[in-house]
Parts: C-alpha cells; sequence; structure tokens
C-alpha cells in the first residue's frame, strides 16, 4: 500500500523566518512522483511544488523548496522568508500507481507577525 | 479562464434528498477525479474516470453515483443524502501516463456540501 504521513499536525513561524514541514511516504514504485499542496482558508487546492523521483535534484519554487531523501523516503518542504500569506494548510501528496493523489493528513501552518 | 469549474459551490440541503455537483475542465485532460474533504479536512479519493471509463472506485456508498458524458465532464450525483456527506467535494483532472508536466493534477475550487 501506498502511504503518506505527515507528523506534524501544526506549525507556527515568525513573519520573514524559514520553516520545514516534515513528510515521509511509503511506496514500492520505482519511479514516482510528489507534490506539496497549500489550501488557505477559502479551500482551493494550490499546487506549490512537485518533484520526479528519478530526478535527484531537489525542486525549488522561488521561496519554495524541497529536501527530497529517496532512500529514506523523506520529502521536506522548505519555505523561505515566510509571509502572513503562506499561511494555510500543507498536504503532502504521493501520485499513486492509479495516477491519483494520496494524501497525508496535512500540516496546518500558521504565520504570525 | 478556470481550469477546472464546479457548480455548484455551496449547497445546503436536507437529509434524503438527491443533489448533483457538477465538474468541467477544459485543459485537454484524459483524466477526472472526485476527492472528499472531510471536517478533519482529510483529502481522499472517491473516483477516477480516465477517457469516460472508471478506472478507481473507492468504498464509497451507492448512494454515489459518477458520471462521465465526455473527458472534459465528471458529475456526482448523491441519493437519500446524509448528515455524514457534508463535507468538501472537489473535482480535479491530469493528463494519466504523460511526462512529468501531465502529472500535475488540478483542482476546482471545491463545492461546500452541508446536510441538514
Amino acid at each position: 500500500a501506498q502511504t503518506v504521513t505527515q507528523s506534524q499536525p501544526e506549525m507556527s513561524v515568525q513573519e520573514a523566518e524559514t520553516v520545514t514541514l516534515s513528510c515521509t511516504y511509503d511506496t514500492s514504485e520505482s519511479n514516482y512522483y510528489l507534490f506539496w499542496y497549500k489550501q488557505p482558508p477559502s479551500r482551493q487546492m494550490i499546487l506549490v511544488i512537485r518533484q520526479e523521483a528519478y530526478k535527484q535534484q531537489n525542486a525549488t519554487e522561488n521561496r519554495f523548496s524541497v529536501n527530497f531523501q529517496k532512500a529514506a523516503k523523506s520529502f521536506s518542504l522548505k519555505i523561505s522568508d515566510s509571509q502572513l500569506g503562506d499561511t494555510a494548510m500543507y498536504f503532502c501528496a504521493l501520485r499513486g500507481s492509479q495516477g491519483n493523489l494520496i494524501f497525508g493528513k496535512g500540516t496546518k501552518l500558521s504565520v504570525k507577525p | 479562464d478556470t481550469a477546472v469549474s464546479q457548480t455548484p459551490k455551496y449547497l445546503v440541503t436536507q437529509m434524503g434528498n438527491d443533489k448533483s455537483i457538477k465538474c468541467e475542465q477544459n485543459l485537454g485532460h484524459d483524466t477526472m477525479y472526485w476527492y472528499k474533504q472531510d471536517s478533519k479536512k482529510f483529502l481522499k479519493i472517491m473516483f477516477s474516470y480516465n477517457n469516460k471509463e472508471l478506472i478507481i472506485n473507492e468504498t464509497v456508498p451507492n448512494r454515489f453515483s459518477p458520471k462521465s458524458p465526455d473527458k472534459a465532464h465528471l458529475n456526482l450525483h448523491i441519493n437519500s443524502l446524509e448528515l455524514g456527506d457534508s463535507a468538501v467535494y472537489f473535482c480535479a483532472s491530469s493528463l494519466l501516463g504523460q511526462g512529468a508536466r501531465g502529472n500535475t493534477i488540478y483542482f476546482g475550487e471545491g463545492s461546500w456540501l452541508t446536510v441538514v
């Protein structure tokens, strides 16, 4: 079975600081995709960043970057220079063998002024 | 230019009623999904269609019936609504089996269903 685990239900960070959200996963696939989605209070699901498992280089998107450790099956998200607008639920997800996303339970991030 | 659109966005209805949520995508994707997000914000796949063919059918009560008239549309019909059906339902779409770009799944804005 494919699973995704986010062990931090809630986190907080001061504005302009850096925060790292943890995610571990399990899959028997050799080629797969990992994602981080952001869900603000509006409930819209917004893609933050994605990583192809066959790429060793960690993905980056502006202030967002990942630390992808394939052997450890770890996929953490780092947010640099945190902004108030980063306050949201963050979901780690694995693209399943049937094409669907398997989500972790989410981490609620609060950015404090 | 909405990529994945769902209607209605908000729906309040009484127990026992039948309701439908419609979804359309204009991204040229071949696969569409329905996800349910419960009160604890846990997101779980319900159904998936690829080229109008059902490929994922999770353990969902048979009161829920998806219908895909074509690749761009996937509707969700719910019979005899129960209190526990209250949730946010997300439609999504993607290309299946394509390269890296095609493996991103795009979501609609969600349909908030409240059963009273």
